[in-house]
């Protein structure tokens, strides 16, 4: 089955720097790649998705990139401020029946004042 | 519009102990998913009903089950409750059929303590 990894599993960045988040997937048969941001004591919130169609997607200070022949996709955070502090989440899906997402470990971002 | 709502926020149970974790999906969402959130660990599948049938199950035993109601709103029950069960029990609701291009849309949540 589907495997996906994320590193790092802590980062700490200045207010104002920018954070990049990396994951690599395991079955090439995986086309939609979602990244989640969550808060303490609430559920994932979806902050960005890419489809395998797609090389690259930006919203505002927000990026996320995919090479699907290395099976890696990153999130880009640029001008960092201290609200993106949270845990963040790459997933993994594909459109087979019965099939749902594959969620990376997570990675702690910490933006330092 | 109301997001997806669960309850109970917060529960403890003790180990042997059954529970039921209930689950209402955004209004016009037809699919709902379970996950299960051990601390520190990202989000694992447990279950994926689509109108009112299971569609996907993931690696837990039988002692959890799920359920979908005509109105879509839907519940996970765990019987026998050990420790490692304790966690966060996440659910999800997508517009359309899940693990294609439909993102998942979580709740907050019921954080299951089993003593």
């Amino acid at each position: 089955g589907e495997n996906v990894e994320q590193h790092p599993s802590t980062l700490s960045v200045q207010e104002g720097d920018s954070a990049v988040i990396k994951c690599t997937y395991s079955d090439s048969a995986s086309n939609y790649f979602p990244w989640y941001k969550q808060e303490l004591g609430k559920g994932p919130q979806l902050i960005i998705d890419i489809r395998s169609n797609v090389g690259e997607k930006k919203d505002q200070r927000i990026a996320v990139t995919l090479n699907k022949t290395a099976k890696h996709f990153s999130l880009h955070i640029t001008e960092t401020q201290p609200e993106d502090s949270a845990v963040y989440f790459c997933a993994a899906s594909k459109p087979t029946s019965g099939q749902n997402f594959v969620f990376g470990p997570g990675t702690r971002l910490s933006v330092l004042p | 519009d109301a997001g997806v709502t669960q309850s109970p926020t917060h529960l403890i149970k003790t180990r042997g102990q059954h529970v039921t974790l209930r689950c209402s999906p955004i209004s016009g969402h037809k699919s709902v998913s379970w996950y299960q959130q051990v601390l520190g660990q990202g989000p694992q599948f447990i279950f994926q009903y689509y109108e009112k049938e299971e569609r996907g199950r993931g690696n837990f035993p039988d002692r959890f089950s799920a359920r979908q109601f005509p109105n879509y709103s839907s519940e996970l029950n765990v019987n026998a409750l050990l420790l490692g069960d304790s966690a966060l029990y996440l659910c999800a609701s997508t517009q359309g059929f899940p693990g294609g291009n439909s993102p998942l849309h979580f709740g907050n949540g019921t954080r299951l303590t089993v003593t």
